[in-house]
């Protein structure tokens, strides 16, 4: 069956690091992957969409990297800040056109 | 950004009431999704469409039902609402690559 797994629940890091979050897939053959945050109380919004022909991609702060042969996908945040603490979900399209998303990594950045 | 939007926010009902909740957007976008959340848990989705006179079944369909019938509208309907339906309904739309999030509607079924 097709899986997304997000490696960690949660992730505590310190102001001014960088969070690195990690997504794996199984039974997908995804043309593009994509990395979502979520608040509490509140739909994910789209952050970031990697495509297979991609091995990264950056926007301000962030970087995505998307490695097919491994089927994983790294998610990081550079100089952290405390309004990054939120859920990062990644999705997938599933083999019926249906968006699926993992379960999301939690992240904490303490100041 | 897309313009998609729920309603009720928040609703209480009690059990074995009928229940739609309604999403509708104004991008035009030909899939739309309807996911469940508990709080602190996964998405997990509900139904979707392709578009018009288009709905497919997700994981937890089984107990409600959905309908397309205008691009810009795809309601939800729970025929009998129970306790185990209490939880955060999320109404997602997209055209190509992304999928864009209404506010959600918080149900309680008391």
């Amino acid at each position: 069956s097709q899986k997304i797994e997000q490696n960690s629940e949660a992730l505590n890091i310190q102001e001014g690091k960088t969070a690195t979050l990690t997504c794996n897939y199984t039974n997908y053959s995804p043309a593009y992957l994509q990395w979502y945050r979520q608040d509490p109380g509140r739909g994910p919004v789209f952050l970031l969409l990697i495509r297979e022909n991609e091995k990264e991609k950056r926007k301000e702060r962030l970087k995505v990297t998307f490695d097919t042969t491994l089927k994983q996908s790294l998610f990081h945040i550079t100089a952290s800040q405390p309004a990054d603490s939120a859920t990062y979900l990644c999705a997938l399209w599933g083999n019926n056109n249906d968006m699926r998303f993992g379960a999301g990594t939690r992240l904490t950045v303490k100041p | 950004e897309a313009d998609i939007y729920q309603t009720p926010r928040y609703l209480v009902i009690g059990t074995g009431k009928k229940i739609t909740l309604e999403c509708s957007q104004t991008m035009g976008h030909d899939k739309m999704y309807w996911y469940q959340q508990d709080p602190g848990m996964e998405l997990h989705l509900i139904h979707y469409s392709y578009g018009v006179n288009s709905t497919e079944k997700g994981d937890l369909s089984s107990e409600s039902t959905v309908s397309r019938i205008r691009t810009e509208h795809f309601p939800l309907t729970l025929e009998s609402a129970r306790p185990s339906h209490t939880s955060q309904y999320l109404c997602a739309s997209g055209q190509g690559s992304a999928v864009f999030f209404g506010q959600g509607t918080r149900l309680t079924v008391v």
